[in-house]
């Protein structure tokens, strides 16, 4: 099946631990994205890559870092910077040129910190 | 960082209703998008809309592009509870979607 996983799908950090979410696609996008959503809010973007070896910083990167080493795989790291990690994080895929962004998303991993 | 006025910013309605959602910016967008998201799962796309002023049809779901290109609608006719969700717009921003703050819908028996 084409699309795009995430794992885990409920991730716990102590205090102080940096902790990576996983994002892989098999769809052959060239676009990656990493989004937040906080209960009752939209979606507000943290990290995006169009390109292996490249990305770019969203509204809300700090506290958070990314690679792209791979053009199906985009983890994303919430580190100890980030103070208030709880929250719902989802990662998303596009072709680069075509009609319109639209993007296609995964299930999400829910972060909570213990 | 920008995101979409939408309203209303949530919906209790009757099962068989007809509901309607609008989002608007202080932008010009060249597409528009629909997603419907429900719990604890990511967005899914409904609808698509690449020119102004474009009404858009994906079965009981009709959407258009305002003609000035800074405003979108949905319309779900003959609601079911199935229907239950967070509707979210997002207009295109060349290389990043911009998204709106979300229409929760509860539909009731």
């Amino acid at each position: 099946d084409g699309g795009i996983t995430q794992s885990p799908k409920y991730l716990f950090r102590k205090e102080g631990q940096n902790v990576t979410l996983s994002c892989e696609q098999n769809l052959n996008h060239d676009a990656m994205y990493w989004y937040r959503q906080d209960p009752g809010q939209g979606l507000r973007l943290i990290y995006y890559s169009q390109i292996v070896n490249d990305f770019q910083k969203g509204d809300i990167a700090e506290g958070y870092s990314v690679s792209r080493e791979k053009k199906e795989s985009f983890p994303l790291t919430v580190t100890s910077a980030q103070k208030n990690p709880t929250a719902f994080y989802l990662c998303a895929s596009s072709i680069v040129g075509g009609i319109g962004n639209i993007q296609y998303f995964g299930a999400g991993t829910r972060l909570s910190v213990l | 960082g920008q995101q979409l006025n939408q309203s209303p910013q949530s919906m209790f309605i009757q099962e068989g209703e007809d509901v309607s959602m609008n989002c608007t910016s202080s932008s010009i967008f060249n597409t528009w998008l629909w997603y419907k998201q429900e719990p604890g799962e990511g967005p899914v796309l409904l609808i698509a809309l690449y020119k102004a002023g474009e009404l858009t049809s994906n079965g009981r779901l009709t959407a258009q592009f305002g003609i000035t290109r800074k405003d979108s609608f949905l319309n779900i006719s003959a609601s079911i509870p199935s229907d239950v969700g967070i509707y979210f717009c997002a207009g295109d921003n060349t290389d990043k979607l911009i998204f709106g703050t979300g229409t929760r819908l509860q539909v009731f028996p």
